[in-house]
């Protein structure tokens, strides 16, 4: 069974770094082909992609958004790091984990919201 | 980048007729190794989103095969044989050809 979760702080103030964790289970980030991202979707929006990283590291960001994040794995404790800096309201959303070859398995999401 | 653009954005269905969505491309889908990466997300009320259909029509494991996709090049549509109340939610496009993958705005999908 594959599952993604992902934590991380629910309330962060406008320039802080905000740091969300996706812990994932049922695949290994060691695996050919195989990544893991993340997806936003504000209050009532659409979805937005944000960033992936694949098995062999390498890393893909939106461009609008690149200059403030970064995404990283820690295979061994099949987890993958994602961090934005200097938030803003605007950032306000659900924050979604996803992994595998294609989006295929997605975490709850977390409710972050950036107010001062 | 890509822009997706959904019609409609809001679909009204009597429960056990058909429902159909249209996703266009600003650009070609066709990748370079002959693939065409258009998927479909399904994101019932207050749940997250779930894989439907990848590679424009092939169903994720799980998915009901009420659920169809066709298409190619810059036009595909996603649609539902007989919509069952399970269905209703907001359905999305999504290119995975190029970077940044990009969303359709979201058809939302209810019972008249």
């Amino acid at each position: 069974q594959i599952t993604l979760k992902e934590s991380g702080p629910t309330l962060v103030k406008p320039t802080q770094t905000l740091t969300l964790t996706c812990t994932f289970s049922g695949f290994s980030l060691s695996t050919f082909g195989v990544g893991v991202g993340w997806i936003r979707q504000p209050p009532g929006k659409a979805l937005e992609w944000l960033a992936l990283i694949y098995w062999n590291d390498d890393k893909r960001y939106t461009p609008s958004l690149k200059s403030r994040l970064t995404i990283t794995k820690d295979t061994p404790k099949n987890q993958v790091v994602l961090t934005m800096t200097n938030v803003d309201p605007v950032d306000t959303a659900t924050y979604f984990c996803v992994g595998g070859r294609g989006f295929d398995y997605w975490g709850q999401g977390t409710l972050v919201t950036v107010s001062s | 980048d890509i822009v997706m653009t959904q019609t409609p954005l809001s679909s009204p269905v009597t429960l056990g007729q058909p429902a159909s969505i249209s996703c266009r491309s600003s650009q070609s889908l066709v990748h370079s190794d002959g693939n065409t990466y258009l998927t479909w997300f399904q994101q019932r009320p207050g749940q997250p989103p779930r894989l439907l259909i990848y590679k424009i029509s092939d169903r994720f494991s799980g998915v009901p095969d009420r659920f169809s996709g066709s298409g190619a090049g810059t036009d595909f549509t996603l649609k539902i044989s007989r919509v069952e109340a399970e269905d209703v939610g907001v359905y999305y496009c999504m290119q995975a050809t190029q970077f940044p993958r990009t969303f359709g705005q979201g058809t939302k999908v209810e019972i008249k």
